[in-house]
């Protein structure tokens, strides 16, 4: 079966760090890009950006540029979305998704979510 | 960045209703245009790609249609498992941008 298993939830402070994670299974990870989604509690979707990881190019939304960051590690088919220093307006729930460059780059496959709470 | 607009952002409407779901894109992105439904608590699932392709094991009460700027999702006979939050998003160019969606509600 192919799909995509996240990190569970996650409740952090202002400043703190965070790494969340996102496993592919069940298809050639390094052939589909990865794509991050953020959705805020009863809001729609934002598309965060995405990584090849094939060689690890990444490409971010102009909104989460310099806030977040994309890496992955293909010997273990994960990818994952970093904070060095969380703000609250970062609670929100986050998805990874596969690309599927045959279907018109349309995300295909989705991750369960994965639930970040940043309070004091 | 291309904006994406959905209209309209909520409907009530009764099993059995013929439902439909417009999606603007504020310049041409050819056929790159997708459309997602949303359940509460649940991710996010693929259900029309390239603005009329069925995804695989989609029901056939879906349908796309559109080119260019303007597109619509159709549902041709709503059911109970169709209520649900469902977003367009276009994949012509990053940065990738969604629609606000539109929440499908029982009437």
């Amino acid at each position: 079966e192919v799909q995509l298993v996240q990190s569970g939830a996650e409740v952090k402070k202002p400043g703190e760090s965070l790494r969340i994670s996102c496993k592919g299974s069940g298809y050639s990870f390094t052939n589909y890009w990865i794509n991050w989604v953020r959705q805020m509690p009863g809001k729609g979707l934002e598309w965060m950006g995405r990584i090849d990881p094939s060689d690890s190019y990444t490409n971010y939304s102009p909104s989460f540029q310099g806030h977040v960051t994309i890496s992955t590690d293909k010997s273990i088919s994960t990818a994952y979305l970093q904070w060095s220093s969380l703000k609250a307006s970062d609670t929100a729930m986050y998805y990874c998704a596969r690309r599927d460059s045959s279907s018109s780059d349309a995300f295909d496959i989705w991750g369960q979510g994965t639930m970040v709470t940043v309070s004091s | 960045d291309i904006q994406m607009t959905q209209s309209p952002s909520s409907l009530s409407a009764s099993v059995g209703d013929r439902v439909t779901i417009t999606c603007r894109a504020s310049q041409s992105i050819s056929r790159y245009l997708n459309w997602y439904q949303q359940k509460p608590g649940k991710a996010p699932k693929l259900l029309i790609y390239a603005a009329s392709s069925l995804q695989s094991g989609v029901p056939s009460r879906f349908s796309g249609s559109g080119s260019g700027t303007d597109f619509t999702l159709t549902i041709s006979s709503l059911q109970p498992e169709d209520f649900a939050t469902y977003y367009c998003q276009q994949s012509y160019g990053a940065p990738l941008t969604f629609g606000g969606g539109t929440k499908v509600e029982i009437k």
